[in-house]
């Protein structure tokens, strides 16, 4: 089962900062966040993923507060091809090894 | 970034025939595939994870005799549905976790449309 929650949809001004919220209260210590964006009928893209620390990429930043319990997702300057399904997932580690598990994602629109 | 394919990307087929999906990492080697269903305006559904060389493990609620997943190689896994019927029409979409990769992620492939009439 999925261990996440997100908003079901957000709206984001095309040239400006989209902020996508994630809640995982109940993340153990060891399982990491990651993000997956879709876009329709296309397989899930890797966006990033972290522990603890907030981390940075060429796509986007994650922003993870101290007690782990939710997570950010910053695209920096949002361009119409962000328009996802955008997937805040949490690895959970299992008898056969890693799996993840989706919620039911933030349909982003960036509005031009 | 890594690539994971898909064939066929779509199939339609009638109902009671079996068909076969191939899943391949194409520039690594995958110790562990997964493979998802989803269904229009929802979410990925977690079916199955294979680990290669070794019986897949079937999340509860997916009947392990229908859909056969073989995971024969380290860049290969197959997910047969036999017997299919309307109601597994879906959109059915395969990951491949990386060995040796600079990201420790799951990657994606393309995703294959099957329609059962």
């Amino acid at each position: 089962d999925a261990k996440t929650t997100q908003p079901p949809s957000m709206d984001c001004a095309e040239g400006r900062a989209a902020n996508l919220p994630c809640n995982h209260s109940t993340i153990s210590g060891n399982e990491y966040v990651y993000w997956y964006r879709q876009i329709h009928s296309q397989g899930p893209q890797y966006i990033i993923h972290g522990l603890k620390n907030n981390e940075t990429n060429e796509m986007a930043s994650l922003i993870i507060t101290e007690d782990r319990k939710s997570s950010t997702l910053i695209l920096p300057h949002a361009t119409l091809r962000d328009t996802a399904v955008y997937y805040c997932i949490v690895r959970v580690v299992g008898s056969t090894g890693n799996q993840f598990y989706f919620g039911t994602g933030t349909s982003l629109t960036v509005i031009p | 970034g890594a690539v994971v394919s898909q064939h066929p990307s779509r199939v339609i087929c009638k109902s009671g025939t079996s068909v076969k999906i191939e899943c391949r990492s194409l520039d690594f080697q995958a110790t562990t595939m997964f493979w998802y269903r989803q269904f229009p305006k929802q979410s990925l559904m977690l079916m199955a994870t294979s680990n290669e060389g070794s019986k897949a493990t079937y999340e509860q609620g997916v009947e392990k005799d229908k859909f056969l997943i073989n995971h024969a190689s380290l860049t290969l896994s197959t997910l047969t549905v036999t017997s299919a019927h309307p109601e597994d029409s879906s959109f059915y979409i395969c990951s491949a976790w990386g060995q040796g990769r600079a990201t420790d992620t799951q990657y994606f492939g393309p995703g294959t449309r099957l329609t059962v009439l």
